[in-house]
């Protein structure tokens, strides 16, 4: 069936390090690819989002590429701050439906 | 910006009690769901809701669950009979194709 996979957590960087979250999926179709953010105490927000191969979702300097070869959609940034602190959900939902497929959630803490 | 409101923020319930969550959707939306994530957990997809009827539901929504959206405004997910394992934070989404999902802040139940 459909999944996605993300890399374990707790992911623990210093301030403006650079920030990679692996994320692999497996789906019959052609899904959409999503970056969840989950600050403490909140509910899950939408951070980027890809609709097919090869875009690159952007916002508040992070950044992920649907690679259909890899069926990867791996979240990079470049220089992260203490405010990123959060739990991050890579998650994919197929065309035409908005009923979406988590991965485990990986954990970043941004030390000062 | 539009958004997806659920009521109450934390419910605390004995176990065997019956409870509704309640979720006001963005107006123009046509899919409902709601995802349930155990603490520490995955978010998992309980149910989808379209045309004022269950359109899918995972292997989690049991005969304890029911959906309606009873005066055509808020869309609600009652529980039965509660059991401890049902302690987790629900969520609601709704969807307007090609939009993305929107969710609401969440619901805590604690059962005791």
């Amino acid at each position: 069936g459909d999944s996605v996979t993300q890399m374990e957590g707790p992911v623990t960087l210093s301030e403006e390090a650079f920030l990679t979250i692996n994320c692999t999926y497996t789906a019959t179709g052609y899904p959409s690819l999503f970056w969840y953010v989950q600050y403490p105490g909140e509910g899950l927000q939408l951070l980027l989002k890809a609709t097919k191969a090869d875009d690159k979702g952007s916002n508040k300097g992070f950044e992920a590429t649907y690679r259909k070869e890899t069926t990867s959609f791996h979240l990079e940034k470049g220089s992260v701050q203490v405010s990123d602190s959060a739990v991050y959900f890579c998650a994919l939902s197929l065309i035409n439906t908005g009923k979406l497929i988590f991965g485990q959630g990986t954990t970043l803490q941004v030390k000062p | 910006e539009p958004e997806v409101t659920q009521t109450p923020s934390h419910q605390v319930t004995q176990m065997g009690q019956e409870v509704i969550l309640r979720c006001v959707p963005i107006s123009n939306h046509l899919y409902f769901y709601w995802y349930r994530q155990i603490l520490g957990q995955k978010v998992e997809f309980l149910v989808s809701f379209y045309n004022n009827e269950i359109s899918e539901k995972s292997e989690i929504f049991d005969d304890q669950f029911s959906v309606e959206r009873p005066d055509g405004s808020n869309f609600t997910l009652k529980i039965r009979s509660t059991k401890l394992e049902d302690s987790a934070m629900y969520f609601c989404a709704t969807f307007l194709f090609p939009t993305e999902a929107f969710f609401g802040q969440g619901t805590r139940l604690t059962v005791v």
